[in-house]
């Protein structure tokens, strides 16, 4: 089976803009969940989603959003991007029950000039 | 919202056994103990989890104490791609909380 994939690889963007990264997880899985790994902060939760809805939520503003398509794809979506958003967004895929192994891929680097 | 507690930094030699401690003291009956390692900033790669019982897998060896507060991944035999960051996570209902994670140093 096919990983997890995330596109693009590495980003650069400037302040204000928003950006869309996008995560296509293992065939089957449902469940989506995204992580931000910065320096100072590590990996925290951002959000996961399952069957299209977002099913738990981390302590992130609003302008960090996420959705969910029917074939499982999601994407996140940060608006009016600020310097400390630069980070590694991983997402990583389950099958969605409440104790199953989550894999990760190899993540999304966002830089924020 | 991290509920482990592990040591920075630990350096092993290489071919020996490498034992990464983590505390979980507030651990609830239902949690369940992962461990993943990152490498180089990668995506965090899945080791082994467990409940109550030891577990052992093709990549590793898990022992959780009786009180489940506190547990010891086990790689038997450390090589020079086993430097890593190694992540102990307290996992309920599909939310992770990664800790600052163990920095495992496998010297020649």
């Amino acid at each position: 089976k096919a990983g997890v994939t995330q596109t693009p690889r590495y980003l650069i963007k400037t302040r204000g803009q928003q950006v869309t990264l996008s995560c296509s997880p293992i065939s089957g899985h449902r469940s989506v969940s995204w992580y931000q790994q910065t320096p100072g902060q590590g990996l925290q939760f951002l959000f996961e989603y399952f069957s299209e809805t977002q099913r738990n939520k981390g302590n992130f503003p609003g302008r960090f959003s996420g959705r969910q398509f029917s074939n499982s794809r999601s994407e996140m979506n940060v608006s009016t991007l600020e310097l400390g958003d630069s980070a590694l967004y991983l997402c990583a895929s389950s099958t969605g029950g409440s104790q199953e192994t989550q894999y990760f891929g190899p993540g999304t680097r966002l830089l924020v000039l | 919202d991290a509920k482990t507690t592990q040591p920075p930094s630990m350096d092993c030699a290489e071919g020996r056994a490498a034992n990464l401690p983590c505390n979980h003291s507030t651990i609830s009956g239902n949690e369940y103990v992962y461990w993943y390692r990152q490498i180089h900033s990668q995506g965090p790669q899945y080791i082994i989890h467990g409940l109550k019982n030891n577990e052992t897998n093709e990549m590793a060896s898990l022992i959780i104490t009786e009180d489940r507060k506190s547990s010891t991944l086990i790689l038997p035999h450390a090589t020079l791609r086993d430097t890593a960051v190694y992540y102990c996570i307290v996992y309920n209902f599909n939310k992770f909380y990664f800790g600052s994670g163990t920095k495992l140093n496998v010297k020649p």
